[in-house]
């Protein structure tokens, strides 16, 4: 069965540093999403893409955050200048299309620590 | 500030019977809702999605959904240990096709 791939699975990552996180989202899916869960609370969107641009953000994804599509399989999230409240478990998603009968399959998701 | 409520649980039932989680929301314009399980530490995994009143069921899922009272919920039939885990809702709002707002999640636990 298809899924959504996740890349590395924990990241540890000093104050200030850049992190790229990595997605491979299911090949015939053409919307590719990022949420993030913070320990204990919960999960939270960050930005869904399409035609390598961004379609919506939310309040969360500022000029830290960027998105981009490199390749025809991977859609990466870079953090510029991480903080240490951006330690959170960061999920990819993916559908075939947005709308309400299109389901957004998750990937295992990225551990990023920041010390 | 369009919000998903849960009950966070925890829910307690035996091997054998009925789960009933519920979750409502404050958006009058949400259009679809989906229904997540969460293994501790792992990823959301989609058990499935209602968008009209009445029921949908799926093996031993049932999702319900009641736009006029802004409720939904999921009905785990013969309930099993391995449906141990934190139960998400997550709702689509009018007006945006991509933006999932999730619920806090529910826990069930199921005793052998």
């Amino acid at each position: 069965e298809p899924e959504v791939t996740q890349t590395p699975s924990h990241q540890v990552t000093q104050m200030g540093q850049e992190v790229i996180l990595r997605c491979v989202p299911i090949s015939n899916h053409l919307y590719f999403y990022w949420y993030r869960q913070i320990l204990g609370q919960k999960v939270e969107f960050l930005v869904s893409f399409y035609n390598n641009e961004i379609s919506e953000k939310s309040e969360i994804f500022d000029d830290q955050f960027s998105v981009e599509r490199p390749d025809g399989s991977n859609f990466t999230l870079k953090i510029r200048s991480t903080k240490l409240e951006d330690s959170a478990m960061y999920f990819c998603a993916s559908s075939e299309s947005p709308g309400q009968v299109y389901e957004q399959y998750f990937g295992p998701g990225t551990r990023l620590t920041v010390t | 500030q369009k919000e998903v409520e849960q009950n966070s649980g925890p829910l307690s039932v035996p091997e054998g019977a009925i789960a009933s989680l519920n979750c409502t929301y404050s958006d009058r314009g949400s259009q679809s809702f989906f229904w997540y399980r969460q293994y501790s530490g792992k990823s959301p995994e989609l058990i499935m999605f209602i968008y009209s009143n009445g029921d949908k069921e799926d093996g031993r899922f049932t999702a319900q959904l009641n736009k006029a009272s802004q409720y939904v919920s999921l009905l785990i039939r013969d309930s099993q240990p391995s449906d141990s885990a934190t139960y998400l809702c997550a709702v689509l709002h009018l007006g945006s096709n991509y933006k999932l707002t999730f619920g806090k999640g529910t826990l069930l636990t199921v005793n052998p």
